[in-house]
C-alpha cells in the first residue's frame, strides 16, 4: 500500500534560516505529491503539488519542493524562515490510478521559528 | 467567495449521543471527503463521495455514517458506536468528476468534537 513518511515530527529553526522538511513516499511508480500547511485550529491549505510537469515545484509563501525519483523524496524547502511560517506541514500522496482522488497523508511536521 | 464551510466550529457531546457535523461547499466540486485528525497521527480518511447518492468507506469508517443527497452537502454523523470520537474533523472537496488522481483537495476550517 502507498505510504508517506515525514522525518521529524518537530523542526525548529531560527528566523532567517533555511527551512527543510523531509518527505519520502513508497511507490514503484511516481505518484502525485502534495504539501499542505495547517495553522492552529484551521483547515489545510495547499502549498504546492507535483504532477510530473517539472521536478522543482514552486509554491506559495516562498516554499518549493523537489521531486527526486531516485530517492523517492519530495522535501519542502524555504531559503529564509519567517515567524509566520510556524505551523504544521503535511506531505500527501495520491496514486496515479487512484480511484476517488484519495490522498494519503504523512503524520505531519510541526515547524517552530525562533526569533 | 467560493469555499467550504463546516459547522459548528466546536461541538460537545455526551457519551451515547449521536451528533451530526455539517459540511457545505459552493465550489461545484463532485468529490467530497471526511477526515479525522488526532495529534501525531496526521489525517485519516473516514468516508468519501465521488458523486451524489454514492459514497465509500475510508480507512476508519466504523462508528460513522454519511449521506450525499445534494452535490453541495456531505454531512457526517458520529454515532454512539464510535468508541473514541473526540478529535478534529476536517471536510474537503476536489473538482474531478470521479475524484481524479492529481486533483488537489480544498479543506474546510474543521469542527472540534469533544465528548464529555
Amino acid at each position: 500500500a502507498q505510504s508517506v513518511t515525514q522525518l521529524g515530527s518537530h523542526v525548529s529553526v531560527s528566523e532567517g534560516a533555511l527551512v527543510l522538511l523531509r518527505c519520502n513516499y513508497s511507490s514503484s511508480v511516481p505518484p502525485y505529491l502534495f504539501w499542505y500547511v495547517q495553522y492552529p485550529n484551521q483547515g489545510l491549505q495547499l502549498l504546492l503539488k507535483y504532477t510530473s510537469a517539472a521536478t522543482l515545484v514552486k509554491g506559495i509563501n516562498g516554499f518549493e519542493a523537489e521531486f527526486k525519483k531516485s530517492e523517492t523524496s519530495f522535501h519542502l524547502t524555504k531559503p529564509s524562515a519567517h515567524m509566520s511560517d510556524a505551523a504544521e506541514y503535511f506531505c500527501a500522496v495520491s496514486d496515479r490510478w487512484n480511484q476517488g482522488g484519495k490522498l494519503i497523508f504523512g503524520q505531519g511536521t510541526e515547524l517552530s521559528v525562533k526569533p | 467567495d467560493g469555499g467550504i464551510t463546516q459547522s459548528p466550529k466546536y461541538l460537545f457531546r455526551k457519551e451515547g449521543q449521536n451528533v451530526t457535523l455539517s459540511c457545505e461547499q459552493n465550489l461545484n466540486h463532485d468529490a467530497m471527503y471526511w477526515y479525522r485528525q488526532d495529534p501525531g497521527q496526521g489525517l485519516r480518511l473516514i468516508y468519501y463521495s465521488q458523486i451524489v447518492n454514492d459514497f465509500q468507506k475510508g480507512d476508519i469508517a466504523e462508528g460513522y455514517s454519511v449521506s450525499r443527497e445534494k452535490k453541495e452537502s456531505f454531512p457526517l454523523t458520529v454515532t454512539s458506536a464510535q468508541k473514541n470520537p473526540t478529535a478534529f474533523y476536517l471536510c474537503a472537496s476536489s473538482i474531478g468528476p470521479s475524484g481524479r488522481a492529481g486533483d488537489e483537495q480544498f479543506f474546510g476550517p474543521g469542527t472540534r468534537l469533544t465528548v464529555l
